[in-house]
């Protein structure tokens, strides 16, 4: 079956407190990894796409890498509008040959001033 | 532009009331997606349309009755909801329904059954 988890359930930091979240999984074809921030009452943010092992991508105190088991996404020096839940998804190929994504239950980041 | 809109932004209704949720992209995306998001929990797959054809139903209750008029639009016929459909509804749309293509989300519409 396939299945996505994520780690830790929720983290706080400080400001400046640098730290990783973790997204592994174990599917049967992946398509594509997704990285996702979500505001409470909001509909989630895309940031980041991985498709292959080894390849990193970045966007401002983010950055996102990928191996054939897990991805990671790195906050360096976070500030407190960094605090959301972080989300990570996988595009697989079902037994139906549709296509969807599976979602991992969340990383909740709380960055205290 | 990668918005996707949805109305309205909250709804209240009743068991025996029927409503609609709407939602609108403009990116010239092929696929276009409901969710279901209880708090504190991932997004529920719900329907998924390519090309404007229902691809995949999640085996939802027909109490949830999905319509896509064109590429554009998407709508989701609510009746005789019960309290526990009580959530967040997203709309998010892809390029394609390939499992390599980003989805972009909506905000949201807040649905309470009462």
């Amino acid at each position: 079956e396939d299945q996505v988890t994520q780690s830790p359930e929720a983290l706080r930091l400080q400001e400046g407190e640098s730290s990783s979240l973790n997204c592994s999984y174990t599917v049967s074809g992946l398509r594509g990894l997704f990285w996702y921030r979500q505001d409470p009452g909001k509909g989630p943010e895309f940031l980041f796409t991985l498709y292959s092992a080894g390849e990193e991508k970045e966007k401002e105190r983010l950055k996102a890498t990928l191996t054939k088991k897990e991805s990671f996404l790195h906050i360096t020096a976070p500030k407190p509008e960094d605090s959301a839940t972080y989300l990570c998804a996988v595009g697989v190929v079902m037994n139906t040959g549709f296509q969807k994504l599976v979602f991992g239950t969340g990383t909740r980041l709380l960055v205290s001033p | 532009d990668t918005e996707v809109t949805q109305t309205p932004k909250h709804l209240v209704m009743g068991m025996t009331n029927k409503k609609s949720l709407k939602c609108e992209q403009h990116m010239g995306h092929r696929a276009m997606y409901w969710y279901k998001q209880k708090a504190k929990k991932p997004p529920e797959l719900m329907f998924v349309y390519s090309y404007e054809k229902l691809s995949i139903n999640e085996s939802v209750p027909s109490r949830f009755s999905p319509e896509c008029p064109n590429s554009s639009l998407l709508n989701l016929h609510l009746h005789a909801l019960q309290p526990e459909d009580s959530a967040l509804y997203l709309c998010a749309s892809s390029q394609d329904m390939d499992g390599s293509y980003e989805q972009y989300f909506g905000p949201g519409t807040r649905l309470t059954v009462t």
